[in-house]
């Protein structure tokens, strides 16, 4: 039972575009969320993270929007660079330090 | 600031053997969890240490076990290795909350 769902495998965005990211959670008790990028080879990189009690959170190209009441969050790049081709994880909490993550989406940014 | 650091890098075990990885945490961060990723798949949490005890257990046999020690460094020990155990193993360190920050990660592979 998935309790992190992130549906796309891949996506591929022009250089320059916004690139969207999506992922669906089903416990009502995940109250943190986060977003880790990983590249081959290599452990996920800490990007961006959103608490439950607001609903969009901004670090220069990277926004994250959290829409409770769909239990949906979604992670734009924008503008989206070569270098940001990556495999994206989506990753929640119910505040107990245990991350529960999604399969990934790997992101390739097409110069 | 060095960064999480794990080792060593690879390892080939057979099955049945048992395996020892080790783990540096960011220089402050009292807080060490262990995570399993395999081909395809995000990381899924085995444990999760804050001051030497253990807060969190996912859901592995008893075969795992891992220890904190008074420095914050941690192990994580797998007995009785099975094929379904090569993995991308990963060791994360956290100063507050859920912002987790990943090592390299360590590859077990099982013959």
């Amino acid at each position: 039972d998935q309790q992190v769902k992130q549906n796309s495998p891949s996506l591929s965005v022009q250089e320059g575009r916004i690139s969207i990211l999506n992922c669906d959670y089903t416990n009502s008790m995940f109250d943190y969320f986060l977003w880790y990028k990983k590249y081959p080879a290599e452990g996920p990189t800490f990007l961006i993270s959103i608490s439950s009690i607001k609903d969009k959170n901004e670090d220069g190209r990277f926004t994250v929007f959290l829409n409770k009441s769909a239990k949906h969050l979604s992670l734009h790049i924008v503008p989206s660079q070569p270098g940001d081709s990556a495999v994206y994880f989506c990753a929640a909490s119910p505040g107990s330090y245990q991350l529960t993550f999604g399969k990934g989406t790997k992101l390739s940014v097409i110069p | 600031d060095a960064g999480v650091t794990q080792s060593p890098t690879h390892l080939i075990k057979t099955r049945g053997q048992h395996v020892t990885l080790r783990c540096s945490p960011i220089s402050g961060h009292k807080s060490v969890s262990w995570y399993q990723q395999v081909l395809g798949q995000g990381p899924q949490f085995i444990f999760q240490y804050y001051e030497k005890e253990e807060r969190g257990r996912g859901n592995f046999p008893d075969r795992f076990s891992a220890r904190q020690f008074p420095n914050y460094s941690s192990e994580l020990n797998v007995n009785a290795l099975l094929l379904g155990d090569s993995a991308l193993y990963l060791c994360a360190s956290s100063l507050r909350g859920n912002e987790q920050f990943f090592g390299p990660g360590t590859r077990l592979t099982v013959l």
